[in-house]
């Protein structure tokens, strides 16, 4: 959707490693955000951002990092990878051209920490 | 903070039966969107139906129909004819009107299972 790559599509790591996962986009759009979905919780907003080098803060950004330096690609970092944070993570774009555009979702990454 | 509440966990539907997902919100703003997503075991994102809520025609698309109460604060979805490739979770969002994040505010989700 929205030519929207997550990598990598699965990963499992020990705690206390960092990780990062990548969300490439191919449709120029201004908005880029990391979700995580967890059983029971539905998706919640880690951190967004809204142009090159622009970011913040979504409801669950503790013990994650995002950097944006290009408009194609946002990249989620968790700088010492914990048990709580085995989720998948989930990549969107916008480009909210009215108000009522959609968020585009790339295919998801299922990380596991062990 | 604006919520998301989708009280059924799980539900299911016999093939060909029309099936109805509820959902409410709790918002102080009078302008805000609303959106239906398909999640299949694919894990992919599908978006189902969107809905402005100055609106008050409720929208639709083929099969899907939503059911906007806006004084209840209320956005069900209507399946019509269900068919076994509408398996899957379903989240109901919201987002604001107007600049900011265009972030949207997901409920937990529904699993519909379609029985054959």
């Amino acid at each position: 959707d929205a030519g929207i790559t997550q990598s990598p599509r699965h990963k499992v790591t020990e705690t206390g490693t960092p990780v990062t996962l990548r969300c490439h986009q191919t449709e120029n759009h201004r908005y880029m955000y990391w979700y995580r979905q967890d059983p029971g919780h539905g998706l919640r907003l880690i951190h967004y951002s809204y142009g090159v080098k622009d970011t913040d803060k979504g409801e669950v950004s503790d013990g994650y990092s995002v950097s944006r330096s290009k408009t194609e690609d946002f990249l989620l970092t968790l700088e010492s990878a914990t048990s709580s944070q085995t989720s998948v993570y989930f990549c969107a774009t916008t480009n909210p051209q009215s108000d009522n555009s959609p968020l585009h979702f790339g295919n998801g990454t299922r990380l596991t920490v062990t | 903070a604006q919520t998301v509440t989708q009280s059924q966990p799980e539900m299911s539907v016999q093939e060909a039966e029309t099936v109805t997902l509820s959902c409410t919100y709790d918002t102080s703003e009078s302008d805000y969107y609303l959106f239906w997503y398909k999640q299949p075991p694919s894990r992919q994102m599908i978006l189902v139906i969107r809905q402005e809520a100055y609106k008050q025609q409720n929208a639709t698309e083929n099969r899907f129909s939503v059911n906007f109460q806006k004084a209840a604060k209320s956005f069900s979805l209507k399946i019509s004819d269900s068919q076994l490739g509408d398996a899957a979770m379903y989240f109901c969002a919201y987002r604001r009107v107007g600049a900011g994040s265009y972030q949207l505010t997901f409920g937990k989700g529904t699993k519909l299972s379609v029985i054959p």
